[in-house]
């Protein structure tokens, strides 16, 4: 069975700084992996996304991510902080089961931007 | 990708009474899944709508509570039942395929 934690349940920045959001998963097989955004009453959107392909993964808005299979991390970054990236950040992990597949999320991590 | 609509999007209801959330995908998916987010939480799986067939829950959730039909490939039902305030919170609905899921708006709900 698959499962994901996210380590920091808070990161604050200040605007322009890079971004760190730290995430483990934990899977039988090959998963895939994705990033999601929620903000404040709003729905979620997909950042990235994971499926076997290349290891280092681009998204929306400036955000990559890279899959390391020895250490079990999907950790998402961005080289500057926005104000607009405030948010809740998911990670997601999907793994093929008999008779299709099933979704996990993480915590969740807030982040915070300071002017 | 899919397009998820769910309705209604949000609602308030009296202790006690059931809602009926509907979902329609706009493209044949593999799978249907509805989840609940409660108040500053991440997003719990309630259960996986299967065509056809009972759908499968996950730990915690039961039948009688949150009855879901899926009776084609792109429509689904989760009813909420028997409400209390502690079943307030959103519920989303979720289409996937090769592993990749998409995902509604989500209905908010408020017990009273």
């Amino acid at each position: 069975a698959q499962s994901v934690t996210q380590l920091d349940s808070h990161v604050s920045v200040s605007e322009g700084t890079p971004v760190l959001l730290r995430c483990n998963y934990s899977s039988s097989y090959s998963p895939s992996l994705f990033w999601y955004v929620q903000h404040p009453n709003k729905g979620l959107q997909l950042l990235l996304k994971y499926t076997s392909a290349a290891t280092l993964v681009k998204g929306i808005n400036g955000f990559e991510a890279e899959f390391k299979k020895s250490e079990t991390s999907f950790h998402l970054t961005k080289p500057s902080a926005h104000m607009s990236d405030a948010a809740e950040y998911f990670c997601v992990v999907s793994e093929v089961e008999t008779g299709g597949f099933k979704t996990i999320f993480g915590a969740g991590t807030r982040l915070f931007v300071k002017a | 990708s899919a397009v998820i609509s769910q309705k209604p999007s949000r609602d308030i209801c009296q202790r006690g009474t059931s809602l009926t959330i509907q979902c329609q995908v706009d493209s044949q998916v593999t799978m249907m899944f509805w989840y609940r987010q409660q108040p500053g939480q991440s997003l719990t799986l309630i259960a996986t709508a299967n065509q056809g067939s009972e759908a499968t829950y996950e730990s915690g959730f039961v039948i009688d509570k949150f009855p879901i039909s899926r009776p084609n490939l792109t429509f689904s039902t989760l009813t909420v039942s028997n409400m209390s305030p502690e079943d307030s919170s959103i519920y989303l609905c979720s289409g996937g395929r090769h592993t990749e899921a998409f995902f509604g708006q989500g209905t908010r709900l408020t017990v009273v």
